[in-house]
């Protein structure tokens, strides 16, 4: 299994840039979830998703855009990229959001925005 | 509301133990605790449900106060792998959104 995939790695964008950042699951999970990683401030949710065709709005969602059209994908949209979207992102899955389950987080991808 | 976690660096050396503390001003359903290492993901590494649940994993055990809405990670013997920043994360119910504290970066020294 290759767990949760996120593409690509690494990414600079220019000012007003729009860009996707994909991930994906090949676990069945039922949960997804988008988090960025500033220093000093640990993770903090931008969005998620308990199933295909539902999604919901995290800690720090604005600017930013998600669907869920499968169970296995949840890209991650920027709308347009500010310098305070500079940041390393990471997607995470759960089996399920009841019960004790664990997340597996992607390798994440780190975005400079200029 | 984002856990506290204490403290929030330590350093020690190879065989010492390590306590790392997470407390919520909410009542809590479950709390987590991941590892991550430098420029990698964060890695699962234990969950517990309310009720005071201890769970163990080799050498790093965690508890769960219900009363005091507080868990503590146990690192015994700690081993040079064991460094890396450690993050808890809370629900408040089943279901809801983990929220996680800003890490505690622990260091292991020959």
């Amino acid at each position: 299994n290759a767990g949760v995939t996120q593409t690509p790695k690494f990414q600079v964008l220019k000012t007003g840039q729009s860009m996707t950042l994909q991930c994906a699951q090949d676990m069945n999970h039922e949960y997804m979830s988008w988090y960025r990683q500033d220093p000093g401030m640990g993770l903090r949710l931008i969005h998620y998703s308990v199933g295909a065709g539902i999604t919901d709005q995290g800690e720090v969602p604005n600017g930013y855009n998600v669907s869920r059209s499968t169970t296995e994908d949840f890209p991650l949209r920027l709308l347009s990229a500010a310098p305070s979207q500079t940041s390393v992102y990471f997607c995470a899955s759960s089996y399920s959001t009841r019960g004790a389950w664990g997340y597996t987080f992607g390798s994440g991808t780190r975005l400079t925005v200029v | 509301q984002q856990p506290v976690q204490s403290p929030q660096a330590v350093i020690l050396r190879e065989g010492e133990d390590a306590v790392i503390n997470c407390s919520s001003s909410k009542a809590l359903y479950s709390v987590h605790w991941y590892r991550q290492k430098h420029g990698e993901a964060p890695v699962f590494l234990m969950i517990l449900l309310k009720g005071g649940e201890q769970k163990g994993h080799e050498k790093i055990s965690a508890s769960f106060n219900e009363k005091k809405q507080q868990s503590s990670l146990y690192l015994t013997a700690s081993q040079l792998s064991y460094s890396g920043t450690y993050f808890c994360g809370t629900e408040i119910t089943s279901g809801s959104r983990l929220t996680f504290g800003e890490g505690t970066q622990l260091t292991v020294n020959p």
